[in-house]
């Protein structure tokens, strides 16, 4: 079946620090999402990209669909402690109503 | 005003025992799902509904049965628990294939 392969699977950095982190498939989507869940939360979306080559910012997070569709990366500026969490990454195919999701980025942030 | 909620959160149960897990939206959606998040916290899509027909069935063992007993419902029963079946179930929904919206999770432990 359809996979992701997200990097890196975890992430140590001081406070005040730019994050970056991707998502590549063998496959093409036609939506990425990019998702961040909370200890004992649901993932919550964080931005949503629908054509490739689309730049969205939502504050200090921005993301892009990659020209071939198979990858997409998300970039956190000056992170804060209030960043820590798990970053997922999730794929779907046109028309489709399943998210094929990455395994997650963990980011802890050292004060 | 909880827009996807799930109960319980918590659910500690013996082995062969038979569970059911509620989930409830309020934003009108069509399509519910339902997703199971291992240990590792993968992420994986087990079910769909949309207008109370199943459209997605991920190979989920038969033991699982969901029930959509209108729009705003997916219930999730589990026969003859499994250790295996230890995990977090949650919740989601969506208009069509639009951004799905999560539940907080139910955390599911069976001894």
């Amino acid at each position: 079946g359809q996979q992701l392969n997200q990097s890196p699977q975890s992430m140590f950095i001081q406070e005040g620090e730019d994050v970056s982190m991707n998502c590549t498939s063998s496959s093409i989507f036609n939506t990425w999402l990019w998702y961040k869940q909370d200890p004992g939360e649901g993932p919550v979306l964080l931005i949503a990209l629908y054509k490739a080559g689309e730049l969205t910012s939502n504050g200090r997070l921005t993301a892009q669909f990659g020209i071939t569709r198979k990858d997409s990366f998300l970039n956190i500026s000056a992170s804060i402690p209030s960043d820590v969490g798990i970053y997922f990454c999730a794929g779907q195919g046109r028309g489709a109503q399943k998210l094929v999701f990455g395994q997650g980025t963990r980011l802890t942030i050292n004060p | 005003d909880t827009a996807v909620s799930q109960t319980p959160k918590y659910l500690v149960t013996q082995m062969g025992n038979d569970k059911s897990i509620k989930c409830e939206q309020n934003l009108g959606h069509d399509t519910m799902y339902w997703y199971k998040q291992d240990s590792k916290k993968f992420l994986k899509i087990m079910f769909s509904y949309n207008n109370k027909e199943l459209i997605i069935n991920e190979t989920v063992p038969n033991r699982f049965s969901p029930k959509s007993p209108d729009k705003a419902h997916l219930n999730l029963h589990i026969n003859s628990l499994e250790l295996g079946d230890s995990a977090v179930y949650f919740c989601a929904s969506s208009s069509g294939s639009e951004t799905q919206y999560f539940g907080p999770g139910t955390r599911l432990l069976v001894l």
